[in-house]
């Protein structure tokens, strides 16, 4: 069946690092790719999404391009906030099912 | 406009207790989900409804029951909480576009 692993927290960064958030996937179809973000208090949003090998979703200064060579959708940012303090899901949706797999979601703090 | 919202946001049972946890969108999508949270496990999805009038199970269907009343709305119940359901619960939908919109979520503890 489909699953989708990325890399356990959490992960603590001082303001204006670099980030790399690593995900996997394995999916028997041609998946959509997600990355949803969870503030403290709040239910999941959408942060980016690719439908397709080589496309690059990106948004709010994230970006994660769909490598479908590596099974890989890994998400970045150049350099970081305190506000993207967050829960990060890594997520798929394969092809003609409407039910989303998530990651068991990575916590991301960053320190001034 | 409100999106996805859920009611109520917090709430207290003994074991043994029933509830239901309400859902209602106002973005007209056909598909809607109820997940739970808990440390270290994600989101697991515990059934959804792909249209109104139906609904199927998803990956922690035990102990838990929902309904699809309208297109608006899609429910869950608990008909005897347990411990072991304590937990953060979500209710989201699907649009075409295949991005879920997931409502604040309600926060369940079982004493």
């Amino acid at each position: 069946g489909d699953s989708v692993t990325q890399m356990e927290g959490p992960v603590t960064l001082s303001e204006e690092a670099f980030l790399t958030i690593n995900c996997t996937y394995t999916a028997t179809g041609y998946p959509s790719l997600f990355w949803y973000v969870q503030y403290p208090g709040e239910g999941l949003q959408l942060l980016l999404k690719a439908t397709k090998a080589d496309d690059k979703g990106s948004n709010k200064g994230f970006e994660a391009t769909y490598r479908k060579e590596t099974t890989s959708f890994h998400l970045e940012k150049g350099s970081v906030q305190v506000s993207d303090s967050a829960v990060y899901f890594c997520a798929l949706s394969d092809s003609g099912n409407e039910k989303l797999t998530f990651g068991t979601g990575t916590r991301l703090t960053i320190i001034p | 406009n409100a999106g996805v919202t859920q009611t109520p946001k917090f709430q207290v049972l003994k074991t043994g207790q029933s509830m239901t946890l309400q859902c209602a969108q106002d973005m007209n999508h056909n598909s809607m989900y109820w997940y739970r949270q808990d440390p270290g496990m994600g989101l697991r999805l515990i059934y959804y409804s792909a249209s109104e009038g139906t609904t199927d199970k998803g990956e922690v269907p035990n102990g838990y029951n929902v309904s699809r009343l309208n297109k608006r709305e899609f429910s869950l119940r608990l008909e005897s909480a347990a411990p072991s359901q304590t937990s953060v619960y979500f209710c989201a939908t699907l649009s075409p576009a295949e991005t879920q919109y997931f409502g604040p979520g309600t926060r369940l503890l079982v004493l």
